[in-house]
């Protein structure tokens, strides 16, 4: 089955930090989703990332897929207090019927 | 309108009770889902059912039973609770050809 190694798996940065999150895979990623869970909530998705070398961006955030698609990292320019919260990634079967998370990272962003 | 609703949102009952959490989307996805989210927050699939069928059923206790009574709804019923049982509980749904899931908002359950 496939093992998704997140790093760090704590995170704490000065509002206007720039952070990294990197989530690695024992076996090629077929699809890798990146999500955020705010205390007391669901999952939000965020971005997801198919293609060797692919990178996405929305507003402050970015996440990139390697070209060996083994390892996803995804970036936080400029983090504010919003920013804080678990961010999980999961990597999808190649039927894409289920979705395997890693072990989440817990961001807190001080004002 | 919630897209994934699942109900109640807390839960806190004995050891050795029987709870259910109930799951609906309103979004005509076919595939469902329960996760369990643990106190390090590790998410772990528990179950997935397809218009109604079981399609995955990962090493989850029998004590644990889903039931799909139709594709728009999946509820899970937990006999005889354990201090272990504690967690939240995720529902989430997928549309076809996508690995993205649509999560309910979480039933943290404790089991005392």
């Amino acid at each position: 089955s496939q093992e998704l190694e997140q790093s760090p798996q704590s995170l704490i940065v000065q509002e206007g930090k720039n952070l990294t999150i990197n989530c690695t895979s024992s076996k090629t990623l077929y699809g890798l989703y990146w999500y955020k869970q705010k205390y007391g909530e669901g999952l939000i998705f965020l971005m997801m990332l198919q293609k060797g070398g692919e990178e996405k961006s929305h507003e402050k955030i970015t996440a990139k897929l390697d070209e060996k698609k083994q390892q996803s990292s995804l970036h936080i320019t400029a983090s504010q207090p919003s920013h804080a919260g678990i961010y999980l990634c999961g990597a999808s079967s190649g039927s894409a019927r289920q979705l395997t998370f890693g072990s989440g990272t817990q961001l807190t962003v001080l004002p | 309108d919630t897209a994934v609703s699942q109900t109640p949102k807390y839960l806190v009952t004995q050891m050795g009770n029987d709870k259910s959490i109930k799951c609906e989307q309103n979004l005509g996805h076919d595939t469902m889902y329960w996760y369990k989210q643990d106190s390090k927050k590790f998410l772990k699939i528990m179950f997935s059912y397809n218009n109604k069928e079981l399609i995955i059923n990962e090493t989850v206790p029998n004590r644990f039973s889903p039931k799909s009574p139709d594709k728009a709804h999946l509820n899970l019923h937990i006999n005889s609770l354990e201090l272990g049982d504690s967690a939240v509980y995720f529902c989430a749904s997928k549309p076809p050809n996508t690995g993205e899931l649509f999560f309910g908002e979480g039933s943290r359950l404790t089991v005392l």
